[in-house]
């Protein structure tokens, strides 16, 4: 069975500092990871998307990694703003599962200081 | 826009009152789910469907029902609620299944 997990739970940082969001998955047979932000009391935004044959993609400041073989995908974020202050959730999904259901973790809450 | 919505946002019923919980996609997605988020549970799906006429369970489908008559409606059906049902509900759609998912603003169920 799929399990997820963000490590840390909360992450405060200054701004302009660059920082990385862990997540890890137990099973490396994942059709794609897909990583998402939410605001307090919103909807999930998707922010990237990683096939399993890709190893990373990018969006602005912005950049997903994607390690089958270790069961890990880091999300980047350079040079963070206030604005980027939000819960980050990342979910891995398996194609020949329930439809390709997310399976997701419990989420980064970030906080960036200005 | 291309977008995902959900009707109400907000909603406060009382036990056993037989509600539905809208959902409308506008991109022709084929595949449309339904999650849960509870604190220290996280996201968890309910039902999904393939196509129109085509669903199936998730993960936590008991007290749910569901219907896809249309391709972009995805109606969440509590015939008679109780207060563990009590969770903020999402909406999600993809092109197909596997393919990028595009979630709705959520829908804040309390139960007394």
């Amino acid at each position: 069975k799929q399990e997820v997990t963000q490590i840390p739970a909360a992450l405060s940082v200054p701004e302009g500092e660059n920082l990385v969001l862990n997540c890890s998955f137990t099973d490396s047979a994942i059709y794609n990871l897909q990583w998402f932000r939410q605001d307090p009391g919103k909807g999930l935004t998707s922010l990237l998307l990683i096939q399993s044959s890709q190893r990373e993609q990018t969006s602005g400041r912005l950049n997903a990694s994607l390690d089958k073989s270790s069961g890990r995908s880091t999300l980047y974020i350079a040079a963070s703003q206030p604005g980027d202050s939000a819960t980050y959730l990342c979910a891995a999904s398996d194609l020949y599962n329930q439809g390709g259901k997310l399976i997701f973790g419990q989420g980064t809450e970030l906080s960036v200081k200005p | 826009e291309a977008q995902v919505t959900q009707n109400p946002r907000y909603l406060i019923t009382v036990t056993g009152k037989k509600l539905t919980v809208t959902c409308s996609q506008n991109m022709n997605h084929e595949y449309m789910s339904w999650y849960r988020q509870d604190p220290g549970l996280g996201l968890r799906q309910i039902y999904y469907s393939m196509n129109v006429e085509v669903t199936d369970k998730g993960d936590v489908p008991e007290g749910y029902k569901v219907s896809r008559k249309e391709k972009r409606n995805f109606p969440l059906i509590l015939e008679s609620p109780s207060p563990n049902q009590t969770s903020l509900y999402f909406c999600a759609s993809s092109l197909y299944p596997g393919y990028e998912q595009y979630f709705g603003p959520g829908t804040r169920l309390t139960v007394t």
